[in-house]
């Protein structure tokens, strides 16, 4: 079975542009999280799609919004883009009724 | 509120030694589980083992085994006879019964470095 995919791996930005990043999960799962991963802050959840609603959401302002389609695929964006935005941005999916994020290699989102 | 505690940031050792990474977690869910993941250098973070708070058998897979705790909130990880791709950093982590969402709070990661 394939394992999560996340396109692109890579991307360079500046500041005030924003971008969409895009996540495939595994087959069958349903369930899509999204992280922050930076040297100061850690690995930090950002939200929480299933089904095509927001189920759970963490602590980022409204610049970083996200949204799942029915293929569960999921997309994630983020505006007015910061500095502080250059992260590695982590996908993870899980199937139902099951505990176990599986995560994808990443897109590394250097803001200049 | 949750946590996650890693308070080894770095360890090195040569290979075939014995390694144990602490993690000490902290919840008022009754209801919990407790993961290992590792990140090599390529950035994807891959999962060990999944523990349930109410499974506090401890598990041996090869080299690596676990050592939960539920008296200690600890949830140990060791990697006998460490080999040089070991070498990675280690995530332990902690989330709620996955009805109620399961954002997975991170420790702050322990970086294993193993030479040859």
């Amino acid at each position: 079975k394939a394992g999560v995919t996340q396109t692109p791996r890579y991307l360079i930005k500046t500041r005030g542009q924003q971008v969409t990043l895009s996540c495939s999960p595994i087959s069958g799962h349903r369930s899509v999280s999204w992280y922050q991963q930076t040297p100061g802050q850690g690995l930090q959840f950002l939200f929480e799609y299933f089904s095509e609603t927001q189920r759970n959401k963490g602590n980022f302002p409204g610049r970083f919004s996200g949204r799942q389609f029915s293929n569960s695929r999921s997309e994630m964006n983020v505006s007015t883009l910061e500095l502080g935005d250059s992260a590695l941005y982590l996908c993870a999916s899980r199937g139902l009724q099951q505990e176990t994020q599986y995560f994808g290699p990443g897109t590394r989102l250097l803001v200049l | 509120a949750q946590k996650v505690t890693q308070a080894q940031t770095e360890i090195s050792v040569v290979e075939k030694e014995d390694v144990t990474l602490d993690c000490v977690y902290e919840t008022r869910d009754t209801t919990y589980y407790l993961f290992w993941y590792k990140q090599p250098p390529s950035g994807e973070l891959v999962f060990l083992i999944r523990r349930n708070s109410f499974d506090e058998q401890n598990e041996i897979s090869g080299r690596y085994s676990w050592n939960f705790q539920k008296s200690t909130s600890s949830f140990n990880f060791t990697i006998t006879a460490s080999q040089v791709v070991d070498s990675a950093v280690y995530f332990c982590a902690l989330s709620e019964a996955y009805q109620a969402g399961t954002a997975l709070i991170f420790g702050k990661g322990t970086t294993l470095s193993v030479s040859s």
